[in-house]
């Protein structure tokens, strides 16, 4: 089956730094990824839809200036949270859309964000 | 904007009973997907219903496709501790997916 991949797995930051977490389609080109944010116990909530080879499109709310997505390659995504602050901490998930499977997300494992 | 709800929230059932799981949306959807997210895993893709009335069956999992397609069901008949996780309703809204608050479900052997 399709394999999305997400690294690193958790991270620890510190108030003011930037973090970067990079999401793979490894055996499929994705040109459509999506990143996701979910809190403990909470549902997903969709940050952005990230369009290799084009800007990103950010749902409304979400900083893009501070959640900075690139998708420069059509099995990479990435996503910088700049300036971390702790109500940055979260689950943050991405997703991939494979070729010829319709609509079906496919995730990747999330990585865990604590800022302090 | 779009909505998606879900109920219960939560459902805790013994081990051998059913349980549903109901989804609804405030505007018609262009299609619905169901995802299974173990404690601690990541949502994992269960099925996509497209078509008005759609019934479709994975095992013990039955999942509907309302006439006016603003809501779905999932329904697992004679539950198993494997089936513990929460599932998530998502409704595509042209190409947007939003997804609903999921349903907790817990399994009592």
């Amino acid at each position: 089956g399709a394999v999305v991949s997400q690294h690193p797995s958790w991270v620890i930051c510190k108030s003011g730094t930037s973090v970067k977490i990079e999401c793979r389609s490894l055996d499929f080109q994705a040109t459509t990824m999506f990143w996701y944010r979910q809190f403990p116990k909470q549902s997903l909530m969709l940050m952005a839809t990230s369009n290799e080879g084009s800007k990103a499109t950010y749902e409304q709310g979400v900083e893009k200036d501070k959640f900075l997505i690139n998708h420069a390659s059509l099995t990479l995504s990435t996503l910088t949270v700049t300036s971390a602050h702790p109500e940055d901490s979260s689950f943050y998930i991405c997703s991939a859309l494979r070729p010829g499977s319709g609509n079906e997300q496919y995730f990747g494992p999330g990585t865990r964000l604590t800022v302090t | 904007g779009q909505q998606v709800m879900q109920i219960p929230q939560y459902q805790h059932v013994q081990e051998g009973e059913d349980f549903t799981t109901y989804c609804n949306s405030s505007t018609t959807l262009s299609n619905i997907q169901w995802y299974k997210q173990r404690p601690g895993g990541h949502p994992v893709f269960l099925i996509q219903l497209v078509k008005s009335g759609e019934v479709k069956k994975q095992k013990r999992l039955t999942f509907q496709f309302g006439e006016a397609k603003k809501n779905s069901s999932l329904h697992i008949t004679a539950t198993q501790t494997t089936d513990v996780g929460t599932y998530f309703c998502a409704g595509l809204y042209g190409q947007n997916f939003v997804f609903g608050p999921g349903t907790r479900l817990s399994v009592l052997p």
